[in-house]
């Protein structure tokens, strides 16, 4: 059973739209963050969410938090060839302090 | 600060032999470290949780037998895949958790691609 779903799994769009990737759980997270990994590397950490109804932003990435904390959404603005990668979400699972990812999205920015 | 080397970064093997990977936190202590895989175009999926002076726990459905986990100090993990196969070709990446940092906060290192022929 997948604790964390993705979408959409994969996107690919031309330069300078806007996007949306979405990941659900049934489950409350306690916290949650997402994470950017390009080929043969590992994630990076953009942003971790802790409170219901948050939103940050990093540049042209908006995060959000769903207030229930059982969703979040990652927005980016004007998408540049730099943006392409594999983004993931990842649900911190409180007690076991593990940190386990959903399935990734990934993402080709088209110039 | 917090930066977290794997070695090798890829290693090539031949099948039934055993094979080493090192996962260090170069500037900060970690109680805590995990062991990711990752299949090509999947995402990474947990194998292991290290704890440092004490035995690992492993994720359902990862053989403890095969994927020896050693974590000695509290800046070294050690992943041992023993008779890698073919299938056991994998990304595998580590991550560490600060000693002194927010539960939430952990560290990745750049990974090993490991080649089974």
């Amino acid at each position: 059973t997948q604790l964390l779903e993705q979408s959409p799994q994969f996107l690919s769009i031309q330069e300078g739209e806007n996007l949306t990737v979405y990941c659900n759980s049934s489950s409350v997270f306690s916290s949650l963050q997402w994470y950017r990994q390009e080929p043969g590397e590992g994630p990076v950490l953009l942003v971790t969410v802790v409170t219901g109804g948050e939103v940050k932003k990093l540049k042209r990435l908006t995060f959000q938090f769903g207030d229930a904390r059982k969703d979040s959404s990652l927005h980016i603005t004007a998408a540049q060839p730099g943006d392409t990668g594999l983004y993931l979400c990842g649900w911190i699972i409180q007690g076991a302090q593990k940190l386990v990812f959903g399935q990734g999205t990934r993402l080709t920015i088209n110039p | 600060g917090a930066v977290v080397s794997q070695h090798p970064s890829r290693v090539i093997c031949k099948s039934g032999t055993s094979v080493k990977i090192e996962c260090r936190s170069l500037d900060f202590q970690a109680t805590t470290m995990f062991w990711y895989r990752q299949f090509p175009k999947q995402s990474l999926m947990l194998m292991a949780t290290s704890n440092e002076g004490s035995k690992a726990t492993y994720e359902q459905g990862v053989e403890k037998d095969k994927f020896l986990i050693n974590h000695a100090s509290l800046t070294l993990s050690t992943l041992t895949v023993t008779s890698a196969h073919p299938e056991d070709s994998s990304f595998y990446i580590c991550s560490a958790r600060d000693l002194r940092g927010a539960p939430y906060e952990q560290y990745f290192g750049p990974g090993t691609r490991l080649t089974v022929t």
